[in-house]
């Protein structure tokens, strides 16, 4: 059962332009949303990471949005470049779980030069 | 600085045959964790270890066992291999002392089932 839903699935954005790629959960006992990227044949990393205690966070040209009401984040790439062309994951975790992620089930961000 | 070691990188096995994937951290991690990567669902938990000699199911467990007997390696082993295991499997580890660095990732091993 997934219990993080993400979308879109692939995606593919023009050189300068802004990706957006979103995330809904159901479990309210989450309390740790992080985005991991995944360049092809090479393990995930993580990117950035929010908590439900703020509705924004950003890092450079990555940000993420947290709506807590809504059970719905999501991640803004800005000025997107080539470079940032992966597949992406969202995830999340509970504070008493280990650590444990569940992951949603990717999105690929293609980047057009 | 190695991070997180998966060994092997590549593996071809028949449909009944068992083996042993291996990965080793050097970062004094408490936490290890064992996911499988497959199109369109993502990663998903196998196993897990809070610390040495300790281990637990995950999301998938069924086909599949673990162990930690040192704090650096986690074992992951399939008994009997089916075709339904072919996939990308990856081991990460993680500080129990907080969740801000996140998990650390080896670089997979790509199995084949046939």
């Amino acid at each position: 059962q997934q219990q993080v839903k993400q979308s879109p699935q692939s995606l593919i954005v023009q050189k300068g332009g802004i990706s957006i790629i979103n995330c809904a959960y159901e479990n309210t006992a989450f309390d740790y949303f992080p985005w991991y990227q995944q360049f092809p044949g090479k393990g995930p990393a993580l990117l950035i990471a929010i908590r439900p205690d703020v509705s924004e966070k950003k890092e450079g040209r990555f940000t993420i949005s947290f709506n807590k009401s809504a059970k719905q984040f999501s991640l803004h790439i800005m000025d997107s470049q080539p470079g940032d062309s992966a597949t992406y994951f969202c995830a999340a975790s509970i504070r008493a779980g280990f650590q444990k992620l569940v992951f949603g089930t990717g999105t690929r961000l293609l980047v057009s030069p | 600085n190695a991070g997180v070691t998966q060994t092997p990188k590549f593996r071809v096995l028949k449909t009944g045959q068992s083996m042993t994937l291996l990965c080793a951290q050097d970062m004094n991690h408490e936490y290890m964790y064992w996911y499988r990567q497959d199109p369109g669902m993502g990663l998903r938990l196998i196993h897990y270890s809070v610390g040495e000699g300790t281990t637990a199911k995950g999301e998938v467990p069924d086909g599949y066992n673990v162990s930690r007997l040192k704090k650096q390696n986690f074992l992951l082993g399939l008994e009997s291999a089916a075709p339904s295991q072919t996939s990308v499997y990856f081991c990460a580890s993680a500080t129990g002392a907080g969740r801000l660095y996140g998990y650390t990732f080896g670089s997979g091993t790509r199995l084949t089932v046939v």
